[in-house]
């Protein structure tokens, strides 16, 4: 059964602590993103990778970093940076280019602070 | 650059009435439309996508036709159930690569 997993479904972190975000499909796809939704609030993209091994900022990575040293994986880790963390995140992956691009998303992460 | 506003909520319905979500969007060239759906607590659900102008996208009873001259993507649904409140989402994809999502409208349906 493919799909998108993320883990934990909640999440605590404490202050100056960096803390890490799973995020593994198994739908083969090349393309996997990061969005974070405040709420009320639409998505905001953190950081996206369109192949293995390279990643590219997106609209809000200040504080965040990730890693794509395999296909189905990309974590994000939420550093001490980033003061205002408390948020719920979504991972997708996509199948297709530009146009013919669909994304897919997991069920999320939400991270609180203590 | 892309945007898409979508009908502010939240909507409020009875079970059984019509609906419409208005979306509309600004892009360059000839996007990729989509309709989201976020129930509580979840990630976003695919519901229903159209890639060129006049095509109709549709599932679970919702439908939703791609408009160029009004640059329109509204989602409708004949009959509502208490089981489609959610947050539904419109977006596109151009082929810059970079998917653009609207705000988001909250659907609220009681019995």
């Amino acid at each position: 059964d493919g799909g998108i997993t993320q883990s934990p479904k909640y999440l605590f972190r404490k202050e100056g602590q960096n803390v890490t975000l799973s995020c593994e499909q198994n739908l083969n796809h090349d393309a996997m993103y990061w969005y974070r939704q405040d709420p009320g609030q639409g998505l905001r993209l953190i950081y996206y990778s369109q192949i293995v091994n390279d990643f590219q900022k997106g609209d809000i990575a200040e504080g965040y970093s990730v890693s794509r040293e395999k296909k189905e994986s990309f974590p994000l880790t939420v550093t001490s940076a980033q003061k205002n963390p408390t948020a719920f995140y979504l991972c997708a992956s996509s199948i297709g280019r530009g146009v013919q691009e669909t994304q897919y998303f997991g069920p999320g992460t939400r991270l609180l602070v203590l | 650059g892309d945007s898409v506003t979508q009908m502010e909520g939240p909507v409020t319905l009875s079970e059984e009435a019509f609906l419409t979500i208005n979306c509309t969007y600004t892009a360059t060239g000839y996007p990729s439309l989509f309709w989201y759906v976020q129930y509580p607590g979840e990630g976003l659900q695919l519901l229903l996508k159209a890639t060129k102008a006049d095509d109709k996208g549709s599932n679970k009873g919702f439908e939703a036709t791609y408009r160029k001259e009004t640059t329109s993507f509204h989602l409708e649904k004949g009959s509502v159930q208490v089981s489609d409140s959610a947050v539904y989402f419109c977006a596109l994809n151009t082929n810059a690569g970079k998917s653009t999502f609207g705000d988001g409208t909250t659907l609220t349906v009681k019995p």
